[in-house]
């Protein structure tokens, strides 16, 4: 079945320290992928999607790349910021299916 | 624009007492709609989805059901909570047809058994 791998929590970085977050997937396909992000007490909101092979998603600084051959959609900031401060959640939607698969989250805490 | 109303905020409920919490979408017609949950410093779980009025997917068999009275309207219901209950419950909602399929989430409930 699909399923979405993410990097085991929690990950304490510094101010404008560089951020990966790893997730990897397994479906048949193409599926979408997406990262949401979970601010303390909030629901979660879509920070970024890519919806086929080799695209980049991109939003407030994060970036992720749909990489087909290694089955992975990472993550990445060049300068976090305290206020990134969150669980970030990696999912896919398989084609054809009504339901995202989610990862476990991920939860960053950024120190000033 | 639409958006994703979800209440009550927080609720307190006894053990064996009754749940009803509402989730509505505005701005929107015919999306699909979910209820997940959170428990504490864990990830997801997906416990009902609908694709239109009266039709209803459950994804996990515990106490809990759903309904769609209304085409923007879903309700998670339960005649006796558990201790087990506990946790944040998350409503979503994506539009229906062809597309991506992000999911756009409300603002949740947090619910404590005691």
């Amino acid at each position: 079945g699909n399923s979405v791998t993410q990097m085991e929590g929690p990950v304490t970085l510094s101010e404008e320290a560089f951020l990966t977050i790893n997730c990897t997937y397994t479906a048949t396909g193409y599926p979408s992928l997406f990262w949401y992000v979970q601010y303390p007490g909030e629901g979660l909101q879509l920070l970024l999607k890519a919806t086929k092979a080799d695209d980049k998603g991109s939003n407030k600084g994060f970036e992720a790349t749909y990489r087909k051959e290694t089955t992975s959609f990472h993550l990445e900031k060049g300068s976090v910021q305290v206020s990134d401060s969150a669980v970030y959640f990696c999912a896919l939607r398989q084609g054809g299916s009504e339901k995202l698969v989610f990862g476990k989250g991920t939860k960053l805490t950024v120190n000033p | 624009s639409q958006t994703i109303h979800q209440w009550p905020a927080t609720l307190v409920q006894p053990v064996g007492s009754p749940l009803s919490l509402e989730c509505t979408v505005e701005g929107t017609s015919n999306p699909n709609l979910y209820w997940y949950r959170q428990a504490a410093g864990r990830g997801l779980q997906l416990l009902f989805y609908s694709v239109g009025i009266g039709q209803i997917s459950s994804e996990v068999p515990q106490n809990l059901s759903a309904s769609r009275p209304q085409d923007r309207q879903f309700i998670l219901s339960s005649k006796k909570l558990l201790l087990s209950d506990s946790g944040f419950y998350l409503c979503a909602w994506t539009s229906g047809g062809r597309g991506s399929y992000e999911q756009y989430f409300g603002p949740g409930t947090r619910l404590t058994v005691t």
